[in-house]
């Protein structure tokens, strides 16, 4: 079955230590994000990559790094500059219709991170 | 800053009434699009509805679009307690390549 899969599930980390989140998806879509999720709060965009080799921040990029070196993963580093890291992660996929905007996500399952 | 905001934040419903959200936005949008999301799962996309369409359905949804007052509805009818769920908004700008912009989110809780 296509999908998106995201790993670990749940994972706790020591203040100072960088994490990394696993997003590999097998749909064949262009263009990868990644959005974090507060309690009670909508999605804000972390990073995002049309095409291989290449991303773009978004909304609140400080603190995290991205890598893009295969169509179908798309990791995230936790790094220890985030100073707020404890957050439900989501990773999305698109095929990549920018001309007509119609882009329509698929969701992972989220990997939830807990800084002890 | 968000450009979607649902309203109301919260719904309680019973199996068989209707349930209606409602979305609104700041800039000049290209789409708008309406997610589903069970608690502590992933995003499910239901249905998008273009900048110059007024109204879509889609089996017990029906979606509607007011561009001049920038606002959309979400209307679940005769809803089931399968339909518990947080569902939020997303708008697509004119000025973006194609990134989302999701809104925080209406939690709805049909009980049986």
């Amino acid at each position: 079955d296509g999908g998106i899969t995201q790993s670990p599930k749940y994972l706790f980390r020591k203040e100072g230590q960088n994490v990394t989140l696993s997003c590999e998806q097998n749909l064949n879509h262009d263009a990868m994000y990644w959005y974090r999720q507060d309690p009670g709060q909508g999605l804000r965009l972390i990073y995002y990559s049309q095409i291989v080799n290449d991303f773009q921040k978004g909304d609140i990029a400080e603190g995290y790094s991205v890598s893009r070196e295969k169509k179908e993963s798309f990791p995230l580093t936790v790094t220890s500059a985030q100073k707020n890291p404890t957050a439900f992660y989501l990773c999305a996929s698109s095929i990549d219709r920018a001309a007509s905007g119609a882009n329509v996500l698929t969701f992972g399952a989220g990997s939830r991170l807990t800084v002890l | 800053s968000q450009q979607g905001e649902e309203d109301p934040q919260a719904l309680s419903i019973q199996e068989g009434e209707n349930a209606t959200m409602n979305c609104s936005y700041k800039t000049s949008i290209n789409n708008l699009q309406w997610y589903r999301q069970n608690s502590g799962r992933g995003l499910v996309h239901l249905i998008l509805i273009r900048s110059n369409e007024r109204e879509k359905h889609s089996g017990r949804l029906r979606v509607t679009l007011d561009t001049s007052k920038k606002s959309s509805s979400l209307l679940i009818t005769a809803s089931r307690a399968a339909d518990t769920a947080s569902y939020f908004c997303a708008t697509v700008t004119t000025d973006s390549w194609g990134k989302l912009q999701f809104g925080a989110g209406t939690q709805v809780v049909v009980t049986p």
